[in-house]
């Protein structure tokens, strides 16, 4: 059974330009949850998918987008890349029926690294 | 809004020594509460989470971790610290029954020597 997988597993990027890091969730999940994890921090919550739509969202600007499809993978867009968007991002399947709160299923995240 | 307080960055034990890694959060009510661990290089692995009923929690690979209302903390714990439990170690918190409002701790960083 295939956990969450993520890609690219590293890229380094320019500021200023543009990345699309994708995710497909846990076989039988549902909902795609996106967190970045600075360096020697905690995850921070982007916002959640569910249906297609974006159903919940952190406190990230509007450069930060995302896309669910009708597989329920799931893509995260970042415009106009600033140096301070350097991270780890995780993205976190889970079940809508249960909810988060029995244990998200996290991948290997994507390093991102601008320069 | 929550927020969690893991005031320990790094914690160094020896191997077979006893561990107890600190968290604490702040919320109006009981919130949903969880302990993850990050591998280098890997994700987040669920260790075990408290709902609500016995405030003494079990989990996986031997830890523990027990709730205390009064003191808003959720404090995880091993009797018998093993070399492959270097890790970092993260405390989380939701406060919605779907899981839509995670808030995870700044993380503590556990190295175990031999």
């Amino acid at each position: 059974d295939a956990g969450v997988t993520q890609s690219p597993t590293h890229l380094i990027k320019t500021r200023g330009q543009q990345v699309t890091l994708r995710c497909s969730p846990k076989s039988g999940h549902d909902t795609v949850s996106w967190y970045q994890q600075a360096l020697g921090q905690g995850p921070q919550f982007i916002f959640q998918y569910y249906e297609e739509e974006e159903r919940q969202r952190g406190n990230f600007p509007d450069r930060f987008s995302g896309h669910q499809f009708p597989n329920y993978s799931s893509e995260l867009n970042v415009n106009a890349l600033l140096l301070g968007d350097s991270a780890l991002y995780l993205c976190a399947s889970s079940l809508a029926s249960v909810g988060a709160n029995y244990g998200y299923t996290f991948g290997s995240g994507t390093r991102l690294t601008v320069v | 809004a929550q927020s969690v307080t893991q005031p320990d960055i790094h914690i160094t034990v020896s191997e077979g020594a006893s561990l107890e890694l600190r968290c604490n959060y702040s919320y109006g009510a009981t919130p949903y509460l969880f302990w993850y661990v990050q591998s280098p290089g890997q994700g987040l692995q669920l260790l075990l989470k408290y709902f609500s009923g016995d405030t003494l929690v079990q989990g996986i690979k031997g830890f523990e971790a027990e709730f205390k209302r009064s003191q808003s903390s959720f404090n995880l714990r091993k009797p018998s610290v093993h070399w492959s439990d270097a890790a970092e170690y993260f405390c989380a918190v939701s406060t919605d029954n779907y899981g839509q409002n995670f808030v995870f701790g700044p993380g503590t960083r556990l190295s175990v020597l031999p």
